[in-house]
């Protein structure tokens, strides 16, 4: 059974560039988180995410930030017109349904380089 | 709202000796609480959990963390620390076991000295 795999490992983009991070959850999870770790800190959440709903969304910027998870496929975080501060790592977790749900698994993160 | 606190952002124990790492949370009332451990460059693993019951749990690697309410902690324990232990570890707590979002401490490093 394969781990929460998340591509790429490493993304570079100049300011104003659009960056996508994506998240495979493990077999079986249907609720998928996003945190941002940015450097000399802890992790931070961001959102929260069943198959094409979100759930809780009160830790995304209010512009330039989405997250969709969609029937099929990965869970998508799109940041549009990066900028510098953007700069940070970015977890993906998930969790399977059921009384075990808040045992959240992670990725090893994208590291999001902004020039 | 509920916070955690890692009093110590740096420790450094000697291979053999033993370790304690301090988690406080603030909340009112009893939550899920975690520990994560991220090795450089890496994920977080997740090292023990407590929900209910006794309040020492087991976890992998050798490591232990006891739950006092009284205190408002959770802090995370091994006896014997050994030089691959070294790596960043997080304390987290969640409200319920709804599938809610996890809020971390700002994490201890930890180095080991041979």
């Amino acid at each position: 059974n394969a781990g929460v795999m998340q591509n790429p490992r490493h993304l570079v983009r100049r300011r104003g560039q659009e960056a996508r991070l994506r998240c495979s959850p493990m077999k079986g999870h249907s609720h998928v988180y996003w945190y941002r770790q940015l450097p000399e800190e802890g992790l931070k959440f961001m959102v929260y995410l069943q198959k094409e709903n979100i759930i809780d969304e009160s830790g995304m910027p209010k512009e330039r930030f989405s997250a969709e998870f969609p029937k099929e496929g990965p869970s998508i975080l799109r940041i549009q017109q990066v900028v510098r501060g953007d700069s940070a790592a970015y977890f993906c977790a998930s969790s399977p349904p059921g009384l075990a749900k808040n045992i959240q698994y992670f990725g090893a993160g994208t590291r999001l380089s902004v020039l | 709202a509920q916070s955690v606190t890692q009093p110590d952002i740096h420790i450094t124990v000697s291979e053999g000796a033993s370790l304690e790492l301090r988690c406080n949370y603030s909340y009112g009332a009893t939550p899920y609480l975690f520990w994560y451990v991220q090795s450089p460059g890496q994920g977080l693993q997740l090292l023990l959990k407590y929900f209910s019951g006794d309040t020492l749990v087991q976890g992998i690697k050798g490591f232990e963390a006891e739950f006092k309410r009284s205190q408002s902690s959770f802090n995370l324990r091994k006896p014997s620390v050994h030089w691959s232990d070294a790596a960043e570890y997080f304390c987290a707590v969640a409200l319920n076991n709804e599938g809610n979002m996890l809020t971390f401490g700002g994490g201890t490093r930890l180095m080991v000295k041979p």
